[in-house]
């Protein structure tokens, strides 16, 4: 079955990193564009990133653009999440999500937890 | 800055019929937006519902169904189960980014 498995997550200072990752079985990874999504405490869902199936195309948004990275391995069926710059409004649960196709977003991870705090 | 607006509350008896809606501050919603819905409770992930409007995924019960309805992204429950009592979020397409409603907290009372 298909399985998304979130790491990575942790407590860091503002202005520190953390690099989430997600590995991915069960489905052809290499044919789907994978996404990053958010959730801070008491707030709704915040789309942060999404990269294309092959690694060529990356979107972001405002929010962690400059800051974050998207990428992904296919060679181990993994993407990853770079955050730099953490600042404390980057408090939140962070899922990845499955897009084998435009528009048709499937497979969720359980979550990583990220703090950030003094 | 691009707001996806949903209803923030809803109340529904069981056995009862409610519709979701999901807007969009440019302008009227349309199949180009990609509409997805979403369900999600607490101390669980989301689990995805519709993609591109309409279309159930094989896990999502037929009580669901997805349409446009007056310029917005619509998800209609129909035959409303005590389970379905959760927060939904849809999600619209604005090329080349994504942009999350705030979410409709649904309660089945």
């Amino acid at each position: 079955q298909v399985q998304l498995v979130e790491s990575g997550g942790g407590v860091v200072r503002p202005g520190r990193s953390l690099r989430l990752s997600c590995a991915a079985s069960g489905f052809t990874f290499s044919s789907s564009s994978m996404l990053w999504v958010r959730q801070a405490p008491g707030t709704g869902l915040e789309w942060v990133a999404v990269i294309s199936y092959d690694g060529s195309e990356k979107y972001y948004a405002d929010s962690v653009k400059g800051r974050f990275t998207i990428s992904r391995d296919n060679s181990r069926n993994t993407v990853f999440l770079q955050m730099n710059s953490l600042r404390v409004e980057d408090t939140a649960v962070y899922y990845c999500v499955s897009e084998p196709s435009i528009g048709r977003f499937e497979n969720w991870g359980q979550g990583t937890q990220a703090t950030v705090s003094s | 800055q691009t707001v996806v607006t949903q209803e923030p509350s809803l109340t529904v008896s069981p056995g009862g019929t409610v519709t979701l809606t999901c807007g969009s501050s440019t302008g009227a919603v349309t199949s180009g937006s990609y509409p997805n819905w979403f369900q999600h409770k607490p101390g669980q992930p989301p689990r995805s519902l519709i993609y591109h409007t309409d279309n159930r995924h094989s896990w999502t019960p037929a009580r669901f169904s997805g349409s446009l309805l007056g310029g917005k992204a619509a998800l209609t429950l129909s035959d409303v189960q005590p389970e379905d009592e959760a927060e939904y979020y849809c999600l619209l397409f604005f090329n080349p980014i994504w942009i999350f409603g705030g979410g409709t907290n649904l309660t089945v009372l």
